[in-house]
């Protein structure tokens, strides 16, 4: 059974702060790792798709960490907005089936 | 509007009853993705269907099928259906290649009473 695991679940900032969240994936059968963005009422949006050790992935104030030889990512954001509240999700893709399998995701809420 | 279409975006219907939930991915992408999203559970994956033939299988009911056609339109079709049926499904497309993000749909809302 595969696992990809979030933490923290939810999280609660204020405007300006920086912010990060956890993602652990298998460290076998690796094939990429997404992150998506998931606002209330809408549907997941593709942040950035990683695919090798070490990838560094940037958009704007968001960034993105990959080390697939302990399996883990970390999704940064820089000063915090009231719109970057939403859920975050991670997913990892493995190598043999090609199954994209989802995290439950760290919703954050950034207060004005 | 992402490009890929579900309809209906809302269904209901009662214990027992089939339905078909329908999506058109966005044009060019071959790949089709359906996942459930159950109350308090993530997204699972169902399925997946590459220009017409299913290449994946995650953990779908025996009471749901789904097919890809020609013109890489996909449907999902669930039977006998029970309350535990109730959640939100997604269909998502991609490009063939590990560089690409998935472009989901709005999802269908799927109330079973």
């Amino acid at each position: 059974i595969l696992n990809v695991e979030q933490s923290p679940q939810s999280l609660h900032v204020q405007e300006g702060d920086s912010t990060n969240f956890t993602c652990s994936f298998p460290s076998s059968n690796f094939y990429a790792l997404h992150w998506y963005r998931w606002e209330t009422a809408k549907s997941p949006e593709a942040l950035f798709v990683m695919t090798l050790n070490g990838d560094e992935k940037k958009k704007g104030r968001i960034s993105a960490t990959l080390n697939t030889k302990e399996g883990y990512s970390y999704l940064y954001i820089k000063g915090s907005q009231p719109e970057d509240s939403a859920t975050y999700l991670c997913a990892f893709k493995d190598s043999n089936t090609g199954k994209l399998i989802f995290g439950q995701g760290t919703t954050l809420q950034v207060k004005p | 509007d992402s490009g890929v279409t579900q309809t209906p975006k809302h269904l209901i219907t009662a214990t027992g009853q089939r339905v078909t939930l329908r999506c058109s991915p966005r044009s060019g992408d071959l790949s089709v993705y359906w996942y459930q999203q159950s109350l308090d559970q993530g997204l699972q994956f169902l399925i997946h269907y590459y220009n017409g033939e299913e290449r994946a299988k995650g953990n779908i009911l025996e009471r749901f099928s789904a097919q890809q056609f020609p013109d890489l339109h996909s449907e999902l079709n669930l039977s006998s259906l029970e309350l535990g049926d109730s959640a939100l499904y997604f269909c998502a497309s991609s490009i063939q290649g590990s560089g690409y993000g998935y472009t989901f749909g709005s999802g269908t809302r799927l109330t079973v009473v």
